[in-house]
């Protein structure tokens, strides 16, 4: 079974540029989560997806951060314009339910490792 | 204001000892809590789980005891083996809050061969 796949792997960009990363969940799995992990700490949450709905945003920081997910399967994440403390591995995951249901799992990917300039 | 707390950044072991990571919660709303795993260069892996009902759930080596009372949860490993060096997340979540878990800042395991 594919995993949640993400590109790219690394990225370098200066700050107030723009940037865009792309998750592939795995098959099947109806909830698509965003995390931004900085160095040092632990994944936090910025946005969950329930097929193409957003279910909960309110860590995304909206004036500069959007994100999308079309036709309920791949998501974009962007940031624009990118700030120095925006530096993280912005981690893609997703589950088969996403409703705390219990025995339940994340999927994560590897990440995209964002460094600003 | 931390909800999971880990409050040792690193654990060394030696081969074949127990390995006990702690995590502390804040927040009474959360009734499931995760452990992940995490190597460099990858994504977390989920490790094991247990329900506010229960207070030790046992994967092989893995088991996880909650004291609701304390707050408080526990991963040992028994025995240690080299390959379980990695970053230990400690997660909760309410049920029924659509899965939103708060992660800890991790736990950096070293078993030494």
């Amino acid at each position: 079974e594919a995993g949640v796949a993400q590109s790219p792997r690394y990225k370098i960009i200066e700050k107030r540029q723009s940037v865009a990363f792309w998750c592939n969940p795995i098959s099947g799995h109806a909830t698509l989560y965003w995390y931004q992990q900085i160095l040092g700490q632990g994944p936090k949450l910025l946005i969950q997806f329930q097929n193409n709905g957003v279910v909960d945003d309110s860590q995304l920081p909206k004036d500069r951060f959007s994100a999308e997910r079309l036709k309920g399967v791949d998501s974009t994440l962007k940031i624009q314009p990118a700030k120095l403390e925006d530096s993280a591995v912005y981690l893609c995951a997703s589950s088969s339910q996403g409703t705390g249901g219990g025995n339940e799992k994340l999927f994560f990917g590897s990440g995209t490792q964002l460094s600003v300039l | 204001d931390q909800q999971v707390k880990q409050n040792s950044p690193s654990l060394s072991v030696q081969e074949g000892r127990i390995s006990i990571l702690n995590c502390d919660y804040t927040n009474s709303m959360f009734d499931y809590f995760l452990w992940y795993k995490k190597y460099p260069a990858e994504g977390p892996t989920f490790l094991i789980s247990i329900s506010s009902i229960k207070d030790k759930n046992e994967d092989g080596r893995f088991t996880v005891f909650l004291n609701k009372s304390a707050k408080h949860l526990s991963l040992h490993i028994v025995p240690s083996q080299p390959g379980d060096s990695a970053v230990y997340f400690c997660a909760a979540t309410p049920v029924g809050s659509n899965y939103k878990l708060t992660f800890g800042k991790g736990t950096l395991l070293t078993v030494n061969p």
